[in-house]
């Protein structure tokens, strides 16, 4: 199993421009999150999915939009990128029942300039 | 709005000492506390925690919970470098529903020098 993999691991956007943070995972979790990781302040959940076609905002989800047709993926979507949106984006997948551990993927380092 | 302060923020020590690192939390409807050593890449699961009182162990790392006084321990002893990374702790609602999520603290960082 590769796990979870997020691609690119590294990007540089201008503010305005748009892109999308592919995750994807071959455990078949049903689970699967988005968090924003900043200096000093922990890991922020953004959105996450409980199966596919389910999608919910979590903690900080201005500026980002989530869709899961799949099990398997779970893209992330910076509409019109900012300032504010430079930072570290982890994605991470789990099981519905029973031991609700986490597998992260390597994260997404993003800057907007 | 569910709350996870963690403490120390940052933690120096030197090699062979034990050190303990705090996680107190507010949470609606508590399912369980998580710890996690994130190096520089992405968290890795250390323990998960849902009963009071019972130690979980792994090799030189120990974690407990106070439901109670709503607290969490983890400690390190004979620390290494190795033992280097920030240490997260997360908590884990109850919603009764579908819903799942994970509120962090921000984290705390530990320095192990030889």
């Amino acid at each position: 199993n590769a796990g979870v993999t997020q691609t690119p691991k590294f990007q540089v956007l201008k503010t305005g421009q748009s892109m999308t943070l592919q995750c994807a995972q071959d455990m078949n979790h049903e689970y699967m999150s988005w968090y924003r990781q900043d200096p000093g302040m922990g890991l922020r959940l953004i959105h996450y999915s409980v199966g596919a076609g389910i999608t919910d905002q979590g903690e900080v989800p201005n500026g980002y939009n989530v869709s899961r047709s799949t099990t398997e993926d779970f893209p992330l979507r910076l509409l019109s990128a900012a300032p504010s949106q430079t930072s570290v984006y982890f994605c991470a997948s789990s099981y519905s029942m029973g031991r609700n551990t986490q597998y992260f993927g390597p994260g997404t380092r993003l800057t907007v300039l | 709005e569910d709350k996870v302060v963690q403490s120390p923020l940052s933690l120096v020590v030197h090699e062979g000492d034990t050190v303990t690192l705090n996680c107190s939390y507010e949470v609606t409807n508590f399912r369980s506390l998580l710890w996690y050593k994130q190096e520089k890449k992405a968290p890795t699961f250390l323990f998960m925690l849902t009963s009071s009182g019972i130690e979980k162990k792994s090799g030189r790392l120990s974690s407990i919970l106070d439901k109670k006084e709503l607290f969490s321990i983890l400690n390190i002893t004979a620390t290494q470098t190795g033992d280097s990374a920030v240490y997260l702790c997360a908590v884990e609602p109850n919603s009764g529903g579908s819903n799942y999520k994970l509120t962090f603290g921000k984290g705390t960082l530990l320095t192990v020098n030889p």
